[in-house]
């Protein structure tokens, strides 16, 4: 079946620092992709989707391109705050009815 | 305010007794899912449904019922809860059309205990 890797973390910055959490993903055909972010003690929120390949999705800095050649679809931020600190999710539109998500990657930003 | 409400927020109770985990939208959502989060498991679809009176098991559906007697509730149902059933549980609605399920809205979660 359709799967989602996303990098274990946890991941520790410091402010302003360069951001890549590693997703790639297992499906067949083309589904959407999207990143989500869980701020502690809240839901997921959506934060960027891609719904073809080449298509770049991006929203408060974060951007993700979708990339079907290596069936990826990294999360990158140039320069991290306090505030990022979270967990982010990849996902997968796995059929009509479902999203698979990858396992989780901490982010903590360190002042 | 669009929004996915979930109650209670926290649950403490104790091996066999029956709990309902509400969920209700406010978006006129077809598609609504239950999940649970577990550490080092990510979060794991238990039911699902795309309309009124239409469910369907995800891919963890044991120890769990679901109905959906109205569109924008969506109720979670654990008969005789155990002790592996303690989680975090989210629900999530979504627009559906022939193309499917659009990008999901989440509530808040439900922390569970069941001792």
């Amino acid at each position: 079946g359709n799967s989602v890797t996303q990098m274990e973390g946890p991941v520790t910055l410091s402010e302003e620092a360069f951001l890549t959490i590693n997703c790639t993903y297992t499906a067949t055909g083309y589904p959407s992709l999207f990143w989500y972010v869980q701020y502690p003690g809240e839901g997921l929120q959506l934060l960027l989707k891609a719904t073809k390949a080449d298509d770049k999705g991006s929203n408060k800095g974060f951007e993700a391109t979708y990339r079907k050649e290596t069936t990826s679809f990294h999360l990158e931020k140039g320069s991290v705050q306090v505030s990022d600190s979270a967990v982010y999710f990849c996902a997968l539109k796995d059929s009509n009815y479902k999203l698979t998500f990858g396992k989780g990657t901490l982010l903590t930003v360190n002042p | 305010e669009a929004q996915v409400t979930q109650n209670p927020r926290y649950l403490i109770t104790v091996t066999g007794k029956k709990l309902t985990v509400t969920c209700s939208q406010n978006m006129n959502h077809e598609y609504m899912s239950w999940y649970r989060q577990d550490p080092g498991l990510g979060l794991r679809q238990i039911y699902y449904s795309m309309n009124v009176e239409v469910t369907d098991k995800g891919d963890v559906p044991e120890g769990y019922k679901v109905s959906r007697k109205e569109k924008r509730n969506f109720p979670l149902i654990l008969e005789s809860p155990s002790p592996n059933q303690t989680s975090l549980y989210f629900c999530a609605s979504s627009l559906y059309s022939g193309t499917g399920i659009y990008e999901q809205y989440f509530g808040p979660g439900t922390r569970l205990t069941v001792t």
